[in-house]
């Protein structure tokens, strides 16, 4: 079974600087890789997959993730943090009938706070 | 399009009661499925379906059942509420036909069982 882990429960960073956000994984073939944004009290909304091909991967509001399969990783970053990234991040690697994104595991998540 | 549509959006619910939590999706997405969203646990999944008529479980769907009749809809019953099943509820649709597999997500359910 795959699994998603996302080590840090909450990161302070100030506005302007630069953010990376870990998430490893867990999964016996070639995973199909999400990080998703929450704003307190919305939806998900998707920043940016991968599924094959380039292990950079560019995303919306400036975010990149960098795909490693040797160290199970696809951590998210962004060079200048804006107030408005303040959220709670989240992980998720999927899988199912087609190896796809019809059952999603999810990370337990990363706050972000920014300080002006 | 409207995408993925949930109602209600809250529900407060007492120990016992039933309920129907509504998910539709716009799509014509073949896949389909249902996630429960606790502070420090991210998102489980609870059912998922493949397609009409096609549903199984996932990591937490003991007190659920689902069914699907249509592409369109895939609603959620809890048959008797119990407080652990506070929580917020979120739909989510997806087709093979996409190469990235990316899910919609609706908007959520906040329910409170007390």
């Amino acid at each position: 079974a795959q699994s998603v882990t996302q080590p840090d429960i909450h990161i302070t960073v100030s506005e302007g600087a630069s953010l990376e956000l870990r998430c490893n994984y867990s999964y016996g073939a070639t995973p199909y890789l999400f990080w998703y944004v929450q704003s307190p009290g919305q939806g998900l909304q998707l920043l940016l997959k991968y599924f094959s091909g380039d292990t950079l991967v560019q995303g919306i509001k400036g975010f990149e993730a960098e795909f490693k399969r040797s160290q199970s990783s696809f951590n998210l970053r962004k060079p200048s943090v804006h107030w408005s990234d303040a959220a709670e991040y989240f992980c998720a690697v999927g899988a199912g009938v087609t190896g796809g994104g019809n059952k999603l595991t999810f990370g337990t998540g990363t706050q972000l706070k920014v300080e002006l | 399009n409207a995408g993925v549509t949930q109602t209600p959006k809250f529900q407060v619910l007492k120990t016992g009661q039933s309920m129907t939590l509504q998910c539709a999706q716009d799509m014509n997405h073949e896949y389909m499925s249902w996630y429960r969203q606790d502070p420090g646990m991210g998102l489980r999944l609870i059912h998922y379906s493949v397609g009409a008529g096609i549903t199984d479980q996932g990591e937490v769907p003991n007190g659920y059942n689902v069914s699907r009749s249509t592409t369109e809809d895939f609603p959620l019953r809890l048959l008797s509420a119990a407080p652990s099943q506070t929580s917020v509820y979120f739909c989510a649709s997806s087709s093979p036909r996409e190469s990235t597999y990316e899910q919609y997500f609706g908007p959520g359910t906040r329910l409170t069982v007390t």
